[in-house]
């Protein structure tokens, strides 16, 4: 079964700091990864994906993640944190059956920035 | 502007009651789903389709249904047999081997 851990509930940096969430998954064969971002009371917002090639993603709004296979890990960076970013971080990893994706979600990571 | 919509943003009901959310997209994709979201307890799939007239259980669909009669449109219904159904629930849809995209949500809420 597919599965994917985020070990840190919540995470406070400062404004200006980097920044690294972490997010280990479980499955049968190569993922697709996912990080998509939550404001509160809001839908998801993705800000980047893996399927396949270059093991460093480019996101939205200069973050960035890395594949490490070996590691089984897929977390997220940005070098310097915005107090925008203020948000909750969740992690997901899938594969397709027909037409759909079929998606596990991490329990999220929320971010505060502190100014 | 292309996207998902989802009405209303927030539904109360009484206990006893059936309440069915909507869900609608523009975006011409093949794939929608349904999410149930619990504060500390990430997304978990309620129901999906991937074609008008067919969808399949997800990880939590009892006391959930769902009709996928166009393309566009995905209602959910909470019916009176969910045990728990206070949460926000989120709809998404797909194109094949892409990403979901994310509709704002329904906070529902039973009194």
């Amino acid at each position: 079964a597919q599965s994917v851990t985020q070990p840190d509930i919540h995470i406070t940096v400062s404004e200006g700091a980097s920044l690294e969430l972490r997010c280990n998954y479980s499955y049968g064969a190569t993922p697709y990864l996912f990080w998509y971002v939550q404001s509160p009371g809001q839908g998801l917002q993705l800000l980047l994906k893996y399927f396949s090639g270059d093991t460093l993603v480019q996101g939205i709004k200069g973050f960035e993640a890395e594949f490490k296979r070996s590691q089984s890990s897929f977390n997220l960076r940005k070098p310097s944190v915005h107090w925008s970013d203020a948000a909750e971080y969740f992690c997901a990893v899938g594969g397709y059956t027909g037409t759909a994706s079929k998606l596990t979600f991490g329990t999220g990571t929320r971010l505060q920035v502190t100014l | 502007d292309g996207g998902i919509t989802q009405s209303p943003k927030y539904l109360f009901r009484k206990e006893g009651q059936n309440v069915t959310l909507s869900c609608e997209q523009n975006l011409n994709h093949d794939a929608m789903y349904w999410y149930r979201q619990d504060p500390g307890q990430g997304l978990r799939l309620i129901y999906y389709s991937q074609i008008v007239n067919d969808f399949q259980k997800g990880d939590i669909a009892e006391g959930y249904s769902v009709s996928r009669e166009k393309k566009e449109s995905f209602p959910l219904t909470v019916t009176s047999a969910q045990k728990n159904p206070t949460a926000f629930y989120l709809c998404a849809s797909s194109l094949v081997y892409n990403e979901q995209f994310f509709g704002p949500g329904t906070r529902l809420t039973v009194l």
